[in-house]
């Protein structure tokens, strides 16, 4: 069966330190993958997904920046973390080419910019 | 994608079948209907997809109208572990980016 793990499951960082937040999928071979943001009372917004190795789509502009080095592992980053970067970050993946099982997402990991 | 349109809250009572409902008025032929959930500080949960038939897993049903212009999600016996944000989303297979609305908050009620 098919398992997704992200890490850590919490943390706080300071304004204007450096991000990396790590999503990998057991289970499956070339997943798309997602990373998605929930700030908080909001509603889950698509920060990046990808296809392949090395193909990233950026769906909204910010100081975030993804990267999937190997098939099954999908990485967010960051140089430079603002306050408005604090929320509930989801990794997800979906098999491609197959019909509507759709998204299964990770526990999340949960950021505090302070 | 089309939009969707969810009651931002409801209630049930714990036993009883919650029907929850999603209009989306402007689907087009090859959207498809999802529905997930979020249960408090956790990720969403897929639950269910339909095209134009009716589908049954086992976690709950969805009946889509026949013209598809909205849908119902029914959890047969609710249980308090079912208390959580429900996601309508229609998508077009093929492209797997969904958008999340604000759903509908659901508390099943002892």
């Amino acid at each position: 069966s098919q398992t997704i793990h992200q890490w850590p499951a919490t943390l706080v960082q300071p304004v204007g330190s450096p991000l990396s937040l790590e999503c990998t999928v057991e289970g499956t071979s070339n997943p798309n993958l997602y990373w998605y943001r929930q700030a908080a009372g909001r509603g889950l917004q698509l920060l990046f997904y990808s296809v392949g190795i090395g193909q990233i789509s950026s769906e909204v502009p910010q100081n975030l920046s993804a990267s999937r080095p190997q098939d099954r592992q999908f990485i967010l980053s960051s140089k430079k973390l603002l306050l408005s970067d604090s929320g509930f970050y989801l990794c997800a993946w979906s098999q491609p080419g197959r019909q509507g099982n759709g998204q299964y997402f990770g526990p999340g990991t949960r950021l505090t910019v302070t | 994608d089309a939009k969707t349109t969810q009651p931002p809250s409801m209630d049930c009572a714990e036993g009883r079948a919650a029907n929850l409902p999603c209009n989306h008025s402007t689907i087009s032929g090859n959207e498809y209907v999802y529905w997930y959930r979020q249960i408090h500080s956790q990720g969403p949960q897929y639950i269910i997809h339909g095209l134009k038939n009716n589908e049954t897993n086992e976690m709950a049903s969805l009946i889509i109208t026949e013209d598809r212009k909205s849908s119902t999600l029914i959890l047969p016996h609710a249980t308090l572990r079912d208390t959580a944000v429900y996601y309508c989303i229609v998508s077009n297979f093929g492209n797997e980016k969904l958008t999340f609305g604000t759903g509908t908050r659901l508390t099943i009620i002892p």
